[in-house]
């Protein structure tokens, strides 16, 4: 079975320029998140949805963050205008039910270079 | 002070050796644990998870210590393979907020 995934796997883009990160989640899996990891920071959470609907998005830095989540299968993360220091790598992962305790399984990640 | 805490390491163990590393949580409402492995440049992925009553899968031992907030991972026999990050995860199943991650124990093992 496909597991999580990411496009574009890497991406070097000029400062100011947007960026539109894509995730296609595990079928039948109904909650999504979006992560980005950097070696200062580390894992952070940066919005989960639930059936499609935005559950908590107070991890999403600023207004230059927008996630939508149109349909079961498709996620976007933008950033627009895109600083250097939201170079990073983003994953999305997903899970079934996850309240219950369940697992999340990651996409292999988006590596993001500001310049 | 973080939510969920965990020595960086390095651990520098030699290939055959016995391993344990901590994590802290400061959120006393936390219901699940997990130990999550990360391996250079790949995704997190799931190693166990950790139960009240400690489990066990082959070489890895993980317990949780609700008195105290923290869960530990066990390694025995390390090998070479095991060579990664930790990454321990807390999830609060109240309230919005979904897993946290720590920041992870680097573990190296050598030949």
């Amino acid at each position: 079975d496909a597991g999580v995934i990411q496009s574009p796997r890497h991406e070097v883009t000029e400062m100011g320029q947007e960026v539109t990160l894509r995730c296609k989640p595990i079928s039948g899996h109904n909650s999504l998140f979006w992560y980005r990891q950097t070696m200062m920071r580390g894992l952070e959470l940066l919005i989960y949805f639930n059936n499609n609907v935005p559950i908590d998005d107070s991890g999403m830095p600023e207004d230059r963050f927008s996630a939508k989540m149109p349909n079961a299968s498709f996620s976007t993360l933008k950033i627009q205008p895109s600083e250097p220091r939201d170079s990073a790598v983003y994953f999305c992962a997903s899970s079934f039910d996850w309240g219950s305790g369940n697992t999340i399984y990651f996409g292999e990640g988006s590596w993001l270079t500001v310049v | 002070r973080k939510e969920v805490e965990q020595d960086p390491g390095p651990f520098n163990v030699p290939e055959g050796a016995t391993v344990a590393f901590n994590c802290t949580y400061s959120n006393s409402a936390s219901q699940s644990f997990f130990w999550y492995r990360q391996d250079c440049r790949k995704e997190p992925k799931l190693l166990m998870s950790v139960y009240s009553s400690g489990n066990e899968d082959g070489r890895f031992t993980a317990q949780l210590n609700r008195a105290s907030q923290y869960i530990s991972l066990l390694i025995r026999d390390s090998k070479l393979s095991d060579s990664a990050t930790y990454l321990c995860v807390v999830n609060r199943d109240t309230g919005r907020r979904a897993l946290t991650f720590g920041s992870g124990t680097r573990l190296q093992v050598q030949p």
